[in-house]
């Protein structure tokens, strides 16, 4: 079955980075775009960034770009979310999703999500 | 503040049928793109509910439709029943923002 594993959250210092990584199994990794998507405590959803099937094409949000990078090793089964410059608002449980590229689509498989806890 | 807008809470009680709003805006909704829905129960990882005009993945109750008309969608549940009670989260695409968006997210309450 379909299985996507995020691991990589944790307790960091303002400013700080982290890696986060998502590791998946059940389906062709290689063949789908991946997603991040974030939730805050007690707080909605949030999408962060897409990654294409051969990670060629890359687009974040406004709210994180130039900090969190977005990256996959398809020989892996990876995907990977590099958070720079750490702020105490970025807290949150941080999910990967496997999605499209294309606007049409939509999160079909999400992970458990790993917690990122910023503090000063 | 979401780019897509949904009341923060809807209740009913088991049997019931409720509907869970989401309005956007010419740059999303209204722009022709579908809008899909996600079920979070308390301490889980969303759960996708309803995708591109009222398809249901495998496992999900028919209790369970969606529709759209011009900037607003909605989610309806029949037949309410107690594991119903979860937080529901319209997503689609804003063409504005140039990203995939969610509503805020509405608790369903089943009394």
């Amino acid at each position: 079955q379909v299985q996507l594993v995020e691991s990589g959250g944790g307790v960091v210092q303002t400013g700080r980075s982290l890696r986060l990584s998502c590791t998946v199994s059940g389906f062709s990794f290689s063949y789908y775009a991946m997603h991040w998507v974030r939730q805050a405590p007690g707080k909605g959803l949030e999408w962060l960034a897409v990654i294409s099937d051969d990670g060629s094409n890359k687009y974040s949000a406004d709210s994180v770009k130039g900090r969190f990078i977005i990256s996959r090793d398809n020989s892996k089964k990876t995907l990977f979310l590099q958070l720079n410059s750490l702020r105490a608002e970025d807290t949150a449980v941080y999910y990967c999703a496997r999605g499209g590229y294309e606007p049409k689509y939509y999160f079909d498989y999400w992970g458990q999500g790993t917690l990122v806890t910023v503090s000063s | 503040q979401s780019a897509l807008t949904q009341p923060p809470s809807v209740s009913g009680p088991p049997g019931q049928r409720v509907t869970i709003s989401c309005t956007g805006s010419s740059s999303n909704i209204g722009a022709g793109y579908d809008v899909h829905w996600y079920q979070q129960l308390p301490g889980t990882a969303p759960k996708l509910l309803i995708f591109s005009k009222s398809l249901r993945p495998s496992g999900v109750p028919d209790r369970f439709s969606a529709s759209k008309s011009g900037t607003s969608a909605s989610l309806a549940i029949t037949g309410l029943q107690a594991e119903d009670e979860a937080d529901y989260y319209c997503q689609s695409y804003d063409n504005s923002l140039s990203g995939w968006v969610f509503g805020g997210g509405t608790k369903l309450t089943v009394l």
